[in-house]
């Protein structure tokens, strides 16, 4: 596909529940962006990744929460012991450098109950 | 801290009207500025990107401008079009932190027949 990908596009757990997000960058794109949109808010930084390497994870929240991209193209949100108050959308954006326009999926509704 | 702030919060116009967004942020060391509309249940689509040294950016019937000496920025949208509802959302990038966008609230844009 052009875009990126992301899956699944919703997905319901219960509190307590780890859940693993993923998405796919565009092909060739090197920087790739996670972030958390909560219900009428912008959009909040969670963690950059250029190549294989996290170079800023400075917006995850706290430890139960986690980013991988090994081959430097996926990448996987993890997320350990889920609250309520993590349900909002995950949205996952590359771009070709990290100084390009960013190109945003659809992103992930996380509902935790 | 940077902070970004959107104004107004929601707008409506007659379909054909010319119209103008704002968007402001606290700290002027920015590295770029992006625009950004988001669909309902969609991701963000990057409208215009303007880096600290330039002015202004245009698309078609879109114009952004940046006076980054007052922390301001504002899109311009002509004769608009039913079409163009959406949530319109600024970000700015830090020039200490050029991996991480600060986003506003958006602009909730409705515009009637």
């Amino acid at each position: 596909g052009a875009g990126v990908s992301q899956t699944p596009s919703n997905k319901v757990t219960e509190k307590g529940k780890y859940v693993e997000l993923r998405c796919d960058p565009i092909s060739g794109h090197t920087a790739l962006y996670w972030y958390r949109q909560s219900l009428g808010q912008g959009p909040e930084f969670l963690i950059y990744f250029q190549g294989t390497g996290a170079a800023d994870d400075s917006g995850l929240p706290n430890d139960r929460f986690f980013a991988v991209r090994p081959e430097g193209s996926v990448s996987t949100l993890k997320i350990q012991r889920t609250e309520r108050g993590d349900s909002a959308v995950y949205l996952c954006a590359s771009s070709f450098l990290f100084n390009s326009p960013l190109h945003f999926g659809n992103g992930t509704r996380l509902t935790v109950t | 801290k940077q902070e970004v702030t959107q104004i107004p919060a929601a707008l409506s116009v007659p379909e054909g009207e010319n119209l103008v967004l704002n968007c402001s942020f606290t700290d002027s060391a920015i590295y770029n500025l992006q625009w950004f509309r988001q669909d309902p249940g969609k991701g963000l689509t990057s409208l215009l990107l303007i880096q600290s040294s330039q002015r202004e950016q245009t698309s078609g019937r879109l114009n952004a401008s940046l006076d980054k000496s007052s922390g301001r920025s504002t899109l311009y949208i002509a004769a608009s079009q039913p079409g163009d509802s959406a949530t319109y959302l600024c970000a700015v990038t830090g020039s200490g932190t050029a991996s991480k966008l600060t986003f506003g609230t958006g602009t909730r844009l409705q515009v009637t027949l």
